[in-house]
């Protein structure tokens, strides 16, 4: 199993609609949790972190925790074909430093 | 600098070489990582440095692979006798390690690595 998973997609979503992307991981103790944007070719970059259990809004992103079922998801409102990108879970594990990173889902908008 | 710096951007090597890259951290973040990205895949931990404990290798996918970090900044990561399989994107992040702070990872542009 890997540590942190994430389907791969494509996701495509219609533009103004909601894209729901989701995340599993298998560390229990895991006590932070980040979601990235990557465009083709660039760097990540951070969206959201979030640490406490329910949900986190952010203009219209919401990232979503559930520890007891070891799973965090983002959510996308009114998305627009600039949101399309590769989007990266990453867990940082307990007692450490280190993040673990999803294979990332990719998220098309179409126009 | 204002951000993470990598050199080289892109380097071109043949099978069996050595090469090095280089990352230069935001100052004053006293943790720094290197991640490796095949071609359409997530990003797959290598290394962390945090201050002045010992680095966490438990990436690093083979004894091929080394990194250093002098002075608690400036990294190198190492790869001897190249083989195909390491061409990819390697990705050097830092962080600011400090109660409060969020943990974002900020990024460089990364070195692409092309082994022929």
């Amino acid at each position: 199993q890997k540590e942190v998973e994430q389907n791969s997609g494509p996701l495509s979503v219609p533009e103004g609609a909601i894209a729901s992307l989701n995340c599993t991981y298998s560390d229990r103790g895991s006590q932070s949790f980040f979601w990235y944007r990557q465009y083709s070719g660039k760097s990540p970059e951070l969206i959201m972190f979030i640490y406490s259990n329910g949900d986190k809004e952010d203009g219209r992103f919401t990232a979503q925790l559930n520890k007891a079922s070891q799973y965090v998801s983002l959510l996308i409102r009114d998305s627009q074909p600039s949101d399309s990108a590769t989007y990266l879970c990453a867990v940082r594990n307990s007692g450490t430093y280190k993040y673990i990173f999803g294979t990332g889902t990719r998220l098309k908008v179409l126009a | 600098g204002a951000g993470v710096s990598q050199s080289p951007s892109n380097k071109v090597t043949e099978k069996g070489k050595d090469v090095e890259l280089r990352c230069d951290p935001i100052s004053g973040h006293t943790a720094l990582y290197w991640y490796r990205q095949s071609l359409g895949q997530g990003l797959e931990f290598l290394i962390y440095f945090q201050g002045n404990s010992a680095p966490d290798k438990s990436g690093l996918p083979s004894d091929r692979f080394s990194a250093e970090r002098t002075g608690g900044s400036v990294s190198t990561l190492t790869i001897q006798r190249t083989q195909q399989e390491d061409s990819a994107v390697y990705l050097c992040a830092s962080s600011l390690v400090l109660a409060g702070a969020s943990g974002e990872l900020f990024f460089g542009e990364g070195s692409r690595l092309t082994v022929l």
